[in-house]
């Protein structure tokens, strides 16, 4: 079946370090991949998204790119700032499936000024 | 407005009590998908709407939830008999599907507190 597995947080990181998100799938078909973000107090939006293998989405300074030799899709951002500080959640989607989507469990980040 | 409503945004209640949530899609979107969020938890699939098909209900965690979509726009959440178990935000999504899965729009979220 489908399922989405993303590293645990919570994450805290200075301001302007690296960021990385791991997250890696498993799916029958050829899925979409998504990230979406939770910004305190607010709905979850997409944040990019890779629709075929060796895509790149990018967004607001986030990267992902669609890796399906090693089934992943990990979030990179090579400066984070505070107001990256946000829930993030790696997402499939697979029209074999009825255009279902899975999320994984979420990723905390926190960033310190 | 023209993303996705949902009401009410806090409901408090009593164990043993009904309970309705409201969604309101995006104009237009075809699919619509209910999900549970609970503290520390990632997002549960609930059930998902796609156009006139049959609903994905696969997601229901007991027969005390159903759901249903009148004119394949506003969906409404039932859940009798409410437990404690069942506090967590409920969050509705839209999406159009255009040959294939596109972006979800999603509300604000119900907050339910079972006490």
């Amino acid at each position: 079946g489908n399922s989405v597995t993303q590293m645990e947080g919570p994450v805290t990181l200075s301001e302007e370090a690296f960021l990385t998100i791991n997250c890696t799938y498993t799916a029958t078909g050829y899925p979409s991949l998504f990230w979406y973000v939770q910004y305190p107090g607010e709905g979850l939006q997409l944040l990019l998204k890779a629709t075929k293998a060796d895509d790149k989405g990018s967004n607001k300074g986030f990267e992902a790119t669609y890796r399906k030799e090693t089934t992943s899709f990990h979030l990179e951002k090579g400066s984070v700032q505070v107001s990256d500080s946000a829930v993030y959640f790696c997402a499939l989607s697979d029209s074999n499936t009825g255009n279902q989507f899975y999320f994984g469990t979420g990723t905390s980040l926190t960033v310190i000024p | 407005g023209a993303g996705v409503s949902q009401s009410p945004s806090n409901k408090v209640t009593e164990k043993g009590k009904d309970v309705e949530l409201r969604c309101d899609p995006i104009s237009g979107h075809t699919a619509l998908y209910w999900y549970r969020q609970s503290l520390g938890q990632g997002l549960e699939f609930l059930i998902y709407f796609q156009g006139n098909s049959a609903p994905d209900k696969s997601g229901l965690p007991s027969d005390r939830f159903s759901a249903e979509r009148t004119g394949g726009s506003v969906s409404t959440l039932t859940i009798q008999r409410t437990q404690q178990e069942d506090s967590a935000v409920y969050l509705c999504a839209s999406s159009l599907l255009a040959g294939g899965p596109g972006e979800l729009f999603f509300g604000e979220g119900s907050r339910l507190t079972v006490l």
